[in-house]
């Protein structure tokens, strides 16, 4: 099972950079990583996915050393409205996505 | 566009009935997923549909869980004999091939009592 490792939970003030680490020691080669954000009541969304380096996009910046062991997700200032709960995992094949517990992010005024 | 849709929003039952929940998905995604996700729990992945086929069904917690998917389109999760354990909510998600993203329904909350 293509499982991940991350904080159960961070707490950060508004404006304030924010970086969730996502430990994954049994990811494949052809293995992309992928987050994914879940306000309450509500499914999770697509946030971010990428294999090696970095990627950036509107909303984050997902960093990948070397190794693949372990990313980074990265939220720019955050806002309120950035409180959610963050997963990380790797979606190997077609079926065998796995989601933890995710990381509940509360941005604190 | 339209996003995948879910009925009913929320479903309240009494012990020993059966319930069936419904997913419509995105046009044209090929592939489609239930959840379930407890209280402050992370998603349950339950069972994978590719077309009308599932080949996994592995995440169906007993044989009162079933589902099945017509014309490659809507899905139907039916939970026979229901019980209070049952209680949480079941997400559903599409997307159109094997390596794209999924995009996730609001999800049915399920209320044995």
């Amino acid at each position: 099972l293509a499982k991940t490792t991350q904080p159960i939970s961070m707490d950060s003030y508004e404006g304030q950079e924010v970086n969730i680490t996502c430990s994954h020691n049994n990811i494949a080669t052809n293995d992309y990583i992928t987050w994914y954000q879940q306000f309450p009541s509500q499914g999770p969304r697509f946030i971010i996915q990428g294999y090696k380096t970095k990627v950036t996009n509107e909303v984050a910046s997902l960093f990948i050393p070397a190794d693949r062991k372990s990313s980074t997700l990265s939220l720019p200032r955050v806002s309120l409205s950035d409180t959610a709960v963050y997963y990380c995992l790797f979606p190997r094949g077609a079926n065998n996505l796995f989601f933890g517990t995710g990381t509940r992010l509360t941005v604190i005024p | 566009g339209a996003g995948v849709s879910q009925s009913p929003s929320n479903k309240v039952t009494e012990k020993g009935k059966d319930v069936e929940l419904r997913c419509d998905p995105i046009s044209g995604h090929t592939a489609l997923y239930w959840y379930r996700q407890s209280l402050g729990q992370g998603l349950e992945f339950l069972i994978y549909f590719q077309g009308n086929s599932a080949p996994d069904k592995s995440g169906l917690p007993s044989d009162r869980f079933s589902a099945e998917r017509t014309g490659g389109s809507v899905s139907t999760l039916t939970i026979q004999r229901t019980q209070q354990e049952d209680s949480a909510v079941y997400l559903c998600a599409s997307k159109t091939d094997v390596w794209g993203e999924q995009y996730f329904g609001p999800g049915t909350r399920l209320t044995v009592t």
